[in-house]
């Protein structure tokens, strides 16, 4: 089976960096995804790893540890429209396209 | 906007009743996914059609179903509605999802289902 553990709610304050991090258990593991969720909107995609290192866009950046299981988003120079849920999800080698999500983070950013 | 469409918008019923949801991928987008997020919690996969075909199934209750259609819409079905299968239900597309390759998706806006 699947399980991703994430933090429930991260409060930091604007033009500061926050670390959202995820650890998973998987069968087959293939790639790790991010995306941002503004309440009650679509989810949109913000980044994916599939090899270890660091991945950056922009204010965002990416990482992946294959060997610990653990990943985690990098959100610099946090903007007030950052306030969202940020869910990580995981892909297998069985199917690259099913996607298991975390129950997400909240981040709060105040000014 | 991410250019897949998903009708109605809310949908509110009774217990015991039968809806469908009803989703138009991003033009080329070969493969639709659904997804079912409860209040506060993460999305939940229910399943994936590629090019007409069912492509992989998750944890999908049995008295739902879907479809997708020649023209690449896609259908949720959700029968003998409970209290608890309210939730947003989100559709995703990808341009791939045949194969073994990694597709980026595209959500649409969700249709918020309420059993009453």
């Amino acid at each position: 089976g699947q399980s991703l553990e994430q933090p429930s709610e991260v409060t930091a304050v604007e033009g500061a960096i926050v670390q959202i991090n995820c650890t998973y258990q998987t069968s087959g593991f293939y790639g790790l995804s991010w995306y941002q969720q503004h309440d009650g909107g679509a989810p949109t995609f913000l980044s994916y790893n599939a090899l270890d290192g660091l991945e950056e866009t922009g204010r965002f950046s990416s990482f992946l540890s294959r060997s610990d299981s653990y990943g985690y988003l990098l959100l610099q120079e946090l903007q007030m429209k950052d306030s969202a849920s940020y869910f990580c999800a995981v892909s297998s080698l069985y199917n690259f396209n099913k996607f298991y999500f975390g129950s997400g983070t909240k981040l709060n950013v105040k000014p | 906007d991410s250019g897949v469409t998903q009708t109605p918008k809310h949908l509110i019923t009774a217990t015991g009743q039968r809806v469908t949801l009803r989703c138009s991928p991003r033009s080329g987008d070969l493969s639709v996914y659904w997804y079912q997020q409860s209040l506060d919690q993460g999305l939940q996969f229910l399943i994936q059609y590629y090019n007409g075909e069912e492509r992989a199934k998750g944890n999908i209750l049995e008295r739902f179903s879907a479809q997708q259609f020649p023209d690449l819409h896609s259908e949720l079905n959700l029968s003998s509605l409970e209290l608890g299968d309210s939730a947003l239900y989100f559709c995703a597309s990808s341009v791939g999802g045949g194969g073994q390759e990694y597709n980026e998706q595209f959500f649409g806006p969700g249709t918020r289902l309420t059993v009453l």
